[in-house]
């Protein structure tokens, strides 16, 4: 099935630096959402956006639904070793129904 | 108020077997989603279910189904398994169709294939 392309694939941070990361697809989405995952749970969802060009925020989190609506971008500031997972962006064209779903950036940070 | 509980946690199966997983939504939720995700993947769609009734499909074959109970709880069900079946099986809940009111998901189902 489709998945959107996720960059980096994986980045390993030190504690207290910012992180960057984004979200690319061939198709346009007028829903886009940010999830992370932990191992053996489900994904956590972090920031939804609904409007090209919005960004909004959500502690330290801050997320853009990007002008060409095929694309999205998360940056994580000062991380701290709790931001450690696997964070996926998501897609949706209509309703909530249906998620489309990236490849996935894994964030591993160190002391 | 509790997320969305799935069950079981953990499950072994062999080929050519049939499993039934179970989710129960956020209390209040009515629309009920399945993913399929595979080791090292995002999690792909399955089904929607909304009102007790399909509201979309993904592309899995017909030994996929499910349904929505009237209390919004749901079941996956899966015939023939295959080796590939192999994956975490995740519910996620919302509490309507509206693309404003994005979904939470469970902690999903391991299910092994041997």
């Amino acid at each position: 099935g489709q998945q959107l392309n996720q960059s980096p694939q994986s980045m390993f941070i030190q504690e207290g630096e910012d992180v960057s990361m984004n979200c690319t697809s061939s198709s346009i989405f007028n829903t886009w959402l940010w999830y992370k995952q932990d191992p053996g749970e489900g994904p956590v969802l972090l920031i939804a956006l609904y409007k090209a060009g919005e960004l909004t925020s959500n502690g330290r989190l801050t997320a853009q639904f990007g002008i060409t609506r095929k694309d999205s971008f998360l940056n994580i500031s000062a991380s701290i070793p709790s931001d450690v997972g696997i964070y996926f962006c998501a897609g949706s064209t209509g309703t909530a129904s249906k998620l489309t779903f990236g490849t996935g950036t894994r964030l591993q940070v160190t002391l | 108020d509790a997320g969305v509980t799935q069950s079981p946690t953990h499950l072994i199966k062999t080929r050519g077997q049939h499993v039934t997983l179970r989710c129960s939504p956020i209390s209040g939720h009515k629309s009920v989603s399945w993913y399929q995700q595979v080791l090292g993947q995002g999690p792909q769609f399955i089904f929607q279910y909304y009102e007790k009734e399909e509201r979309g499909r993904g592309n899995f074959p017909d030994r996929f189904s499910a349904r929505q109970f009237p209390n919004y709880s749901s079941e996956l069900n899966v015939n023939a398994l295959l080796l590939g079946d192999s994956a975490l099986y995740l519910c996620a809940s919302s509490r309507d169709r509206d693309r404003a009111r994005p979904q939470h998901f469970g902690d999903g189902t391991r299910l092994s294939i041997l």
